[in-house]
């Protein structure tokens, strides 16, 4: 089967950088993607990565590598309205199910 | 643009009604999916569709039925509401060419409390 671990919570203070790790166990995929969900809110997609490296979107950047089934998402310079919860994301090559991780809720301190 | 339009945004069911929750979406996308969320949990593949007349099971399919019968429709029905069905579900489509990021564009959701 497939799944995706995350943190279930990371605790961050304004202005800070922090780290969400995303490890997956899935057979092929096509990518892994990040959304954000703010409380009360639906998801809304933040980055994606096709190839291993780093992908760069204003303060926020993805990594993967798939030799080590290991992604992360970067938010540099943090503001209180990154505090959100956020899902990594695969869309499986075999059955074109995307599956999320039980995600990562970003708390941010002032 | 409307996007991904999900109707009613607020239902509640005693057990063992049914209900149809309607999801359209304006965008030509393709794919075609309904998840549910718990509570502080994250999201739960129940059904999804890759194209008008093809449905496959998600990770939780138990209690639903969907169908596509054209490429702007995806409703999900739910039968003998249980009180294990109350969630927040969400409709999301995405385009699938080889190649995109396959960046799932999301309804506003569906509040089904079952009582």
């Amino acid at each position: 089967g497939q799944s995706l671990e995350q943190p279930s919570e990371v605790t961050a203070v304004e202005g800070a950088i922090v780290q969400i790790n995303c490890t997956y166990q899935t057979s092929g995929f096509y990518g892994l993607s990040w959304y954000q969900q703010h409380d009360g809110g639906a998801p809304t997609f933040l980055s994606y990565n096709g190839l291993d490296g780093l992908e760069e979107t204003g303060r926020f950047s993805s990594f993967l590598s798939r030799s080590d089934s290991y992604g992360y998402l970067l938010l540099q310079e943090l503001q209180m309205k990154d505090s959100a919860s956020y899902f990594c994301a695969v869309r499986v090559v075999r059955d074109d199910k995307i599956i999320f991780g039980k995600g990562t809720r970003l708390h941010i301190l002032p | 643009n409307a996007g991904v339009t999900q109707t009613p945004k607020f239902r509640i069911l005693k057990i063992g009604q049914s209900m149809t929750l309607q999801c359209a979406q304006d965008m030509n996308h393709n794919y075609m999916y309904w998840y549910r969320q718990d509570p502080g949990m994250g999201l739960k593949l129940i059904y999804y569709s890759v194209g008008a007349g093809i449905t496959d099971k998600g990770e939780v399919p138990n209690g639903y039925n969907v169908s596509r019968s054209t490429t702007e429709d995806f409703p999900l029905r739910l039968e003998l509401a249980a009180p294990s069905q109350t969630s927040v579900y969400f409709c999301a489509s995405s385009y699938s060419a080889s190649g995109s990021t396959g960046e799932l564009f999301f309804g506003e959701g569906s509040r089904l409390t079952v009582l």
